[in-house]
This record gives structure tokens, sequence and C-alpha cells, in this order.
């Protein structure tokens, strides 16, 4: 099946300073790439759309200079938490959707392992 | 959007029982799939059933998408089972998120 990876699994960070963790569809492409961010014991809530090439769609409320989203190749997205706060503190996860499954609204989303961020 | 409404929100089951889980939206979807989240945080892809009835082993998920429902059924269930059972739909290329079933099987 198809397989997405994240990179890194966990990373502690100092208050101001900036992550950037990584997105890859590993045995496919992906035109669209998703965002999400999960609080404990909460479900997940979608942050953003990356799309290959051109600029990331933001969901209603999340600050798109504090979560730069770069989508540069067909295997590879980036979001970089920016001047990083306690507050941002959370797991965040991508996916990814299969460039040649199915048709715009017909396809199945592959998930990353996801990213424990913990900014002190 | 799309109103994804999952019930119930906690199963405690001992080895070997069947459990039924619900997943109710409030729109027409193009997009349905169930996931597993194992104590890890990891994803786990169940199903991409949008309409229909699906089998995989122990595991089988209906969808009656005119009824705006999808049902998730678990028969002889391990511990391994454990963990929150998140359904996701979407009617553009978006998912949404239920607010999810956490399930804990005893041995």
């Amino acid at each position: 099946g198809a397989v997405v990876s994240q990179h890194p699994s966990r990373v502690i960070c100092k208050s101001g300073t900036s992550v950037k963790i990584e997105c890859r569809s590993l045995d496919f492409q992906a035109t669209t790439m998703f965002w999400y961010r999960q609080f404990p014991k909460q479900s997940l809530m979608l942050m953003a759309t990356s799309n290959e090439g051109s600029k990331a769609t933001y969901e209603q409320g999340v600050e798109k200079d504090k979560f730069l989203i770069n989508h540069a190749s067909l295997t590879l997205s980036t979001l970089t938490v920016t001047s990083a706060h306690p507050e941002d503190s959370s797991f965040y996860i991508c996916s990814a959707r299969d460039k040649l499954a199915g048709g715009f609204l017909h396809y199945e989303q592959y998930f990353g392992p996801g990213t424990r961020l913990t900014v002190t | 959007g799309i109103q994804v409404e999952q019930s119930p929100p906690d199963l405690i089951l001992q080895e070997g029982a069947n459990s039924t889980l619900r997943c109710n939206f409030s729109d027409s979807v193009n997009n349905l799939q169930w996931f597993h989240q194992n104590p890890w945080g990891q994803l786990i892809n169940l199903f991409y059933i949008p309409s229909g009835t699906k089998q995989n082993g122990r595991l089988s998920a209906t969808t009656v998408a005119t009824e705006r429902y999808s049902l998730l059924y678990i028969s002889s269930s391990q511990t391994t089972d454990s963990g929150v059972y998140f359904c996701a739909v979407g009617n553009t290329d978006k998912l949404i998120f239920g607010t999810g079933t956490r399930l804990q099987v005893f041995p």
C-alpha cells in the first residue's frame, strides 16, 4: 500500500525558534498533501491543503505566517512552525492523496506517522 | 461545513466480543474512510467506503450514503484492536474527521 513518512517523529524546541517538519510520499506521487493538528484526546483538525507548485490553502483560523507550507515536489511537503510558542505544542500529521488514483473527488488519503512537537 | 458524529464515544470490551461503531454525517459525501489510530498515533487505513459494504478479515464496514451514516463492525475483538477509531468524510478534496470512538479490549 501507499506509504507516507514524516520527519522528525519527535522534536523539542525552545520558545521563539522555528521547526521544520517533512512529509514524504515514498512510493507514489502526491499532487496534494494535507496537514492536520491533533491535541490530546481530540480529533484531527485540518490546518491546510498543500498543492505541488502552488500556494497552500489554509483553513479558517490557521495563521499562514506562523505555519509555512512548501510543496516543492510531487513527493515532499514541509511545514515550518515559525517563532514557536508553548501553545503550538501538538501532534502534527500529514496525509497525501495518490496523483493517479481515482478522480478529484474520489480518492483515498494515506497518513504519515505524525510528529510530536513540544515547545518549552 | 459537514458535521461528523461518532458513537459511542467510549467502548470497553472483553476479548472475543463483537462491536458496532457508528458514524453519522450531515451532508452528502464523495469520500468516506475509516481509520484506526494506534497508541503511537499512527492512523491505519481500514476502509475506503463512500458507499456499499466491504469486509477485511474480522472487520467489515457498511455505508448507506442516502441515509448519511456508516457502520464499522469488529468481530471477535482482540487486545490489539484497542485504540481510537475515526471516520472521516468529504465532498471536496478535504476530509473532515469525526469525534472518534475510543475502544479498549481487555483479555
